[in-house]
């Protein structure tokens, strides 16, 4: 069945950097592409970031642009996410979650994810 | 402020029908298909509806989605306790190149 592990998760402070991980299984990694999604505590679902399924192609939202980076590793079934600069208000759970299209264009509906990891940012 | 606008907060009781509204523009809702999530706490979001009215396999048919124009709606009929947890919409956002998320939508049954 499909796995979506994440990994790498902790207490940063301001302005240091962080990766995350992301451990896929049960299904073709480098036919989907992938997305990371955070969730302030106690807040909604906030996309942060989507890589092709062949990591042609990468998107952010404007407040990451610059400081975060989506990469993937199809040899190993990883998805990273690179976090530099970190600031109070990256603070959030974050999930890594499988697009459903298929070698395609990225449709953003998020069938399969992960559990979450949580990120805290604190001095 | 979530470009997809969702009441905080919905309500019934068992057996009850509740529709959850989710409202945007022409650049996202307005030209794109919507999906619609469900979480309960301290767990992962888990996809209830794609392509505006589409079930994945295993999702009763108690719950169904539509949209019109620039907005969509989630509707569960026969509301059980089950059903007590947080929805969100979610559309594609063109100026994004990523999608957008509602607010959420905590339902509780009463």
């Amino acid at each position: 069945q499909v796995q979506l592990v994440e990994s790498g998760g902790g207490v940063v402070q301001p302005g240091k950097s962080l990766r995350l991980s992301c451990a896929a299984s049960g299904f073709t990694f480098s036919n989907y592409g992938m997305h990371w999604v955070r969730q302030a505590p106690g807040k909604g679902l906030e996309w942060v970031a989507v890589t092709w399924h062949d990591g042609s192609n990468q998107y952010y939202m404007d407040s990451v642009k610059g400081r975060f980076s989506i990469s993937r590793d199809n040899s190993r079934n990883t998805l990273y996410l690179q976090m530099n600069s970190l600031r109070a208000e990256d603070t959030a759970v974050y999930f890594c979650a499988r697009d459903s299209a298929v070698e395609g264009v990225i449709i953003a509906q998020l069938d399969y994810w992960g559990q979450g990891i949580l990120v805290t940012v604190s001095s | 402020q979530s470009v997809l606008t969702q009441p905080p907060s919905a309500s019934g009781a068992p057996g009850q029908r509740v529709t959850i509204s989710c409202s945007g523009s022409s650049s996202n809702i307005g030209s794109n298909s919507v999906n619609w999530y469900q979480q309960f706490p301290g767990t992962s979001p888990k996809l209830l509806i794609y392509s505006d009215d589409q079930r994945p396999s295993g999702v009763p048919d108690r719950f169904s989605g539509s949209k019109s124009a620039t907005s969509a709606s989630l509707a569960i009929s026969g509301l059980q306790s089950e059903d007590e947890a947080d929805y969100y919409c979610a559309t594609w956002a063109d100026s994004l190149n990523g999608p957008v998320f509602g607010g959420g939508t905590k339902l509780t049954v009463l």
